[in-house]
């Protein structure tokens, strides 16, 4: 059960777009397309951002946008605001009711 | 107002015993999985523990098993988490996280957290 992998940190100025990646293995990411991702502004909880690879939740911009090819899971966020400077974590379903979280990428608006 | 509460944290030495609480409301409980995941100071999340609505099926991560319990109480909306034989490296904020499902929707995600409790495992 190896975490899945991040990036540490992505930049990006406001209004910019930027993707942050998320790399499992053909036992979790690879096998279901139940990828979630989730925000957390330093001291708060975690927030659903994005389930099953790419739908949002309701009340989450359009700007976040998810996806996924092979092993690999993607976020994306457009037209960046200060707001969105957090933390940013992908988990994966890895069967038998187990979750994958990725270690973790810290997102800096410039 | 959907909402998770969990207490129970505090300060444990090393092999010894604590017992997490998460009051749920808001929400018919009893109609989801409930999860503890939990994050080490400074570290990622970290996913610890499942149990499905009904307690018919737990699961643990590799590093806790043997050592906590999940357990629930749909009559009283309260989901708990047993810790034993306390490490230095179990010391982390302990979240509870309701899983979402095909039917209820945010299927196999975690749409709803706690504010969380801290662990700290320490002589």
């Amino acid at each position: 059960q190896s975490a899945l992998t991040q990036p540490a940190s992505v930049s990006g100025s406001p209004g910019q777009s930027i993707t942050i990646s998320c790399t499992g293995t053909s036992s979790d990411v690879g096998s279901y397309n139940l990828v979630s991702w989730y925000q957390q502004h330093p001291g708060k909880a975690p927030k659903l951002m994005i389930y099953e690879g790419s739908k949002r939740p309701s009340g989450v911009s359009n700007r976040f946008s998810g996806s996924k090819s092979g092993n690999t899971a993607s976020l994306t966020i457009s037209g960046l605001q200060a707001e969105d400077e957090a933390d940013y974590y992908c988990c994966s379903y890895a069967g038998s009711s187990t979750f994958l979280f990725g270690g973790g990428t810290k997102l800096t608006v410039l | 107002e959907v909402q998770l509460v969990e207490s129970g944290g505090g300060l444990v030495k090393p092999g010894g015993s604590l017992r997490l609480s998460c009051a749920a409301s808001g929400f018919t409980f009893s109609s989801y999985s409930m999860n503890w995941v939990r994050q080490a100071p400074g570290k990622g999340l970290e996913w610890v523990s499942s149990i499905s609505s009904s307690s018919s099926y737990i699961y643990y991560a590799d590093s806790v098993k043997g050592r906590f319990t999940i357990s629930r109480d749909n009559a009283k909306n309260s989901l708990y988490l047993q810790m034993n034989s306390l490490r230095a490296e179990d010391t982390a904020v302990y979240y509870c996280a309701r899983r979402g499902s095909a039917v209820a929707g945010h299927r196999d995600a975690f749409d709803i957290w706690g504010q969380g409790t801290m662990v700290t495992v320490s002589s």
